[in-house]
């Protein structure tokens, strides 16, 4: 059984740093691409980032370059989203997905990144 | 960027009817890349409907895909009280804003 487990979420202040991590498990790893989507309280969906099966192919909403980074280890079964620079409107669920052609095939429950002071 | 619209905002229907969901691309796309998703309260989305019209593992035949080009629909046939929820379509690294699925 695919499972997508994120955790790291928490309350931040603006300015502040977060990592958040997707444990994987039930398929092979390094064979899907992955992606973090997140919502905002209330609002729809957004993509904010991509990386490659190999993890050397990397993409990023605008409203993230620069300040997030994506990353996986694959002995680890793991993605990661290192964030940075956070502000209020990054307040938001965030969720780990594999990808698989061009939909999103698995969700995981989501963590609630908060950023305020 | 393509822009997707989903209309109606909100959708009120009763148990039982036909549900018919928009969603228009502002440009053309390619089936093969148009995705719908279900998402309920509290819970994360599900994907429904890939390649415009295919149906997921496990997604009931009531749910069905359709469309090309611009103008893209998702019908739910016979309305169960389990579908009220929120669909989103979606296509590459854009979602639409959603069509909210009520109760009447």
């Amino acid at each position: 059984e695919v499972q997508l487990v994120e955790s790291g979420g928490g309350l931040v202040q603006p300015g502040g740093s977060l990592r958040l991590s997707c444990a994987a498990s039930g398929f092979i790893f390094s064979s899907y691409e992955m992606n973090w989507v997140r919502q905002a309280p209330g609002k729809g969906l957004e993509w904010i980032s991509y990386i490659s099966g190999s993890g050397s192919t990397t993409y990023y909403a605008d409203s993230v370059k620069g300040r997030f980074t994506i990353s996986r280890d694959h002995a680890k079964n793991s993605l990661y989203l290192q964030m940075s620079s956070l502000r209020a409107e990054d307040t938001a669920v965030y969720y780990c997905t594999r990808r698989v052609g061009r939909s999103f095939d698995y969700w995981g429950q989501g963590t609630l990144v908060t950023v305020s002071s | 960027e393509i822009v997707l619209t989903q209309s109606p905002g909100t959708l009120s229907l009763s148990p039982g009817e036909r549900a018919t969901l928009s969603c228009r691309a502002s440009q053309s796309v390619s089936s093969t890349y148009l995705t719908w998703y279900q998402q309920k309260p509290g819970q994360a989305p599900r994907l429904l409907i890939y390649g415009a019209s295919s149906r997921a593992t496990g997604i009931p035949d009531r749910f069905s895909g359709s469309g090309s080009g611009t103008d893209f629909t998702l019908t739910i046939s016979r309305l169960e009280p389990e579908d009220f929820a929120v669909y989103y379509c979606q296509q590459g690294r854009t979602f639409g804003q959603g069509t909210k699925l009520e109760i009447k």
